[in-house]
């Protein structure tokens, strides 16, 4: 199953709204999940099923799902948010991955 | 707490097995739905899933490595061990190890932080 995560990198400024998507190329019945990375970090996750927020993320993160589309939101950018960005299917091993997307600051 | 630590050699020659180790704490790998993959990331290329063991033994296996890859567990050390053979210098990666743990409606997903590997003669 392939996901393509668009955009690859965005510049956003603090204050801003952010929208990531993520497209399965066939059904994945909502089990994708989202993550976020910094530098020399391991991988945290932010979602899962799609819509539903990990505990202990704050609620300016969220995801959504139409059919095999997939949106990450974080409707409020603020400065701890910068980040790569990635995408992950669980529906069928191998579970595969977005291409990542890099926000940066403005 | 859930903490994952890979460890094995961060510089390997061409054609070498490449064995690394997953340690972990905070969870058993007896625990009926929890899991443990190695995924890698080559430099500036996506996250590729590597293998995958389940709490049951049972294993999955990217269709593309399979014939290289070999995963197990040690379930005493709170271990999860990756061997991959006749490495290249394409499989300069780092390497990650990752928790997950599904049931109903709870989702749990924890990740080490990597180790780097060259395959360089």
């Amino acid at each position: 199953i392939q996901l393509t995560q668009s955009p690859s990198s965005l510049s956003a400024s603090v204050g801003d709204r952010v929208t990531i998507t993520c497209r399965a190329s066939q059904d994945i019945s909502g089990y994708l999940v989202w993550f976020q990375q910094k530098p020399g970090k391991a991988p945290k996750l932010l979602i899962y099923a799609s819509s539903i927020l990990q505990s202990g993320v704050p609620s300016r993160f969220s995801g959504s799902r139409s059919g095999t589309d997939f949106t990450l939101t974080i409707s409020t950018l603020q400065p701890e948010d910068f980040a790569t960005y990635f995408c992950r299917q669980v529906n069928s091993y191998p579970w595969t991955f977005g291409q990542g997307t890099k926000v940066e600051i403005k | 707490q859930i903490t994952l630590k890979e460890s094995g050699p961060t510089l390997v020659k061409p054609t070498q097995t490449l064995t690394l180790t997953c340690t972990f704490s905070g969870f058993s790998l007896s625990t009926s739905g929890v899991t443990v993959d190695w995924i890698r990331q080559p430099p500036g290329k996506a996250l590729e899933s590597l293998a995958l063991l389940y709490w049951d033994d049972d294993k999955r296996y990217s269709p593309s490595l399979k014939n290289r890859l070999t995963i197990t567990k040690d379930t005493s050390k709170n271990q999860v061990v990756l061997t991959m053979t006749n490495v290249d210098p394409v499989d300069t990666a780092t390497y990650y190890c990752a928790y997950r743990y599904a049931s109903g409606t709870y989702y749990s997903d924890f990740w080490g932080q990597g180790i780097p590997v060259t395959v360089s003669s």
